[in-house]
């Protein structure tokens, strides 16, 4: 298997653009979290999903991000308008949900600049 | 509430010398713990994970943690530390969802 896979794995934008990171989980799994980790606030549970429905999103900053998960290929958490203060690396992880010993695996990471 | 404590930001050892990664925890029922490292321009990688049963767990690369309920800990361990452990370690406590801790820099020196 691949693993999870995010692109790009590197963005660089500048303030007021839009971004988008995108996910691909490993085939089976039925959780997708998207994480932001930084130094000074370390790594931080954005939204998850749970069978392509989003579960707890309490962690997404503000209306400027949203996540989607069309299916069960495929997620994309979007900026708009993007912020200096999003410059972060962005992991998107996947499991699969047997009761509650869901053992996560993550992706590369998108690292993103915006100036 | 759940939470997830590290106390130590950094622990240095030396090569050969055994090792130890303190997790403390706070969850309702019972607890779902588990280690991950990061190495540097990586994601997380799993180690292993406390469900049920023996207290001693056995995970990857030569890595161990015990788990103490009486003190609310999951530390991890290693016998015999090597110079390519040096990485980021985070504990996590699954409850209603993950909440992972702050981690831990592991600094080991040839």
């Amino acid at each position: 298997d691949a693993g999870v896979i995010q692109s790009p794995r590197h963005e660089v934008t500048e303030m007021g653009q839009e971004v988008t990171l995108r996910c691909k989980p490993i085939s089976g799994h039925n959780s997708l979290f998207w994480y932001r980790q930084t130094m000074m606030r370390g790594l931080e549970l954005l939204i998850y999903f749970n069978n392509n429905v989003p579960i707890d999103d309490s962690g997404m900053p503000e209306d400027r991000f949203s996540a989607k998960m069309p299916n069960a290929s495929f997620s994309t958490l979007k900026i708009q308008p993007s912020e200096p203060r999003d410059s972060a690396v962005y992991f998107c992880a996947t499991a699969y949900r047997e009761g509650s010993t869901d053992t996560q695996y993550f992706g590369p990471g998108t690292r993103l600049t915006v100036l | 509430a759940q939470s997830v404590a590290q106390p130590e930001d950094q622990v240095n050892v030396a090569e050969g010398n055994p090792l130890t990664v303190k997790c403390t925890y706070s969850v309702s029922g019972n607890p779902y713990l588990f280690w991950y490292v990061q190495y540097p321009n990586r994601g997380l990688q799993f180690l292993l994970k406390y469900i049920t049963g023996d207290n001693l767990v056995k995970g990857s690369y030569g890595f161990e943690a015990e788990f103490n309920k009486s003190q609310t800990s999951f530390h991890l361990k290693k016998p015999s530390a090597l110079v390519s452990d040096s990485a980021l370690y985070f504990c996590a406590v699954r409850g209603f969802k993950t909440i992972f801790g702050a981690g831990t820099r592991l600094f080991v020196k040839a």
